[in-house]
């Protein structure tokens, strides 16, 4: 099956600074999400993004299909960003695979 | 509802015992989805409902895991004879018309098998 990697597992940020998680996947998809998964366990939808570019405030996502890797920005973090980042991608097949999650802890 | 429910939110049983967990989704939503999550890792696939129907049980481990949405609302992941390596969150998601569509979730269930 396919496989979705994302890098890197862990980031720690001082409050203000600005990140990137990458999540790299092995064969073409139709659909990609981001999710923030809060310290309570829900799973929160960032963006909805099989292609292009979206911006949500201090998050924005980019996705080269082509090129099987996706980003997702965060500026000016604040400490309410921590927690766990998930992409996720849905093939033609329909199948829905997780990577293992970035996590991210942002320091006052 | 606004969004997704689950119900428990928290269960504890003895090894060897039946569990129902329930999922209420998002209404209008004809797609409904059952994933699992293992501490450390990312949700893992187990069933996709379209209205009533399993289209796709491939990533039920075995079977003494079963699910069914008898009215195409709420659906029930069963476990018998539950194991310890059963216990993990249980996560329930809908989405409105095929599964490729934005998948929103539920707050989970915690499953722990003593």
């Amino acid at each position: 099956g396919i496989q979705v990697e994302q890098s890197p597992p862990d980031l720690i940020l001082q409050e203000g600074a600005n990140s990137t998680l990458r999540c790299n996947f092995s064969d073409s998809v139709n659909n990609l999400q981001w999710f923030h998964q809060n310290p309570w366990g829900q799973l929160i939808n960032l963006f909805y993004i099989p292609s292009g570019t979206k911006q949500n405030g201090r998050l924005s996502a980019t996705t080269v299909a082509t090129e099987r890797y996706s980003l997702l920005y965060i500026s000016s973090s604040q400490t309410t960003d921590s927690g766990v980042y998930f992409c996720a991608v849905f093939t033609n097949a329909g199948k829905s695979t997780f990577g293992d999650g970035t996590t991210l802890t942002v320091k006052p | 509802g606004a969004g997704v429910s689950q119900t428990p939110s928290n269960k504890v049983t003895e090894k060897g015992k039946y569990v129902e967990l329930r999922c209420d989704p998002i209404s209008g939503h004809t797609a409904l989805y059952w994933y699992r999550q293992s501490l450390g890792q990312g949700p893992e696939f187990l069933i996709y409902f379209q209205g009533t129907g399993a289209a796709d049980d491939s990533g039920l481990p075995n079977d003494r895991f079963f699910a069914v949405r008898p009215e195409g609302s709420v659906s029930t992941l069963k476990i018998q004879r539950t194991e310890r390596g059963d216990s993990a969150v249980y996560l329930c998601a809908s989405s409105f018309g095929g599964r490729n569509n934005e998948q929103f979730f539920g707050p989970g269930t915690r499953l722990t098998v003593l």
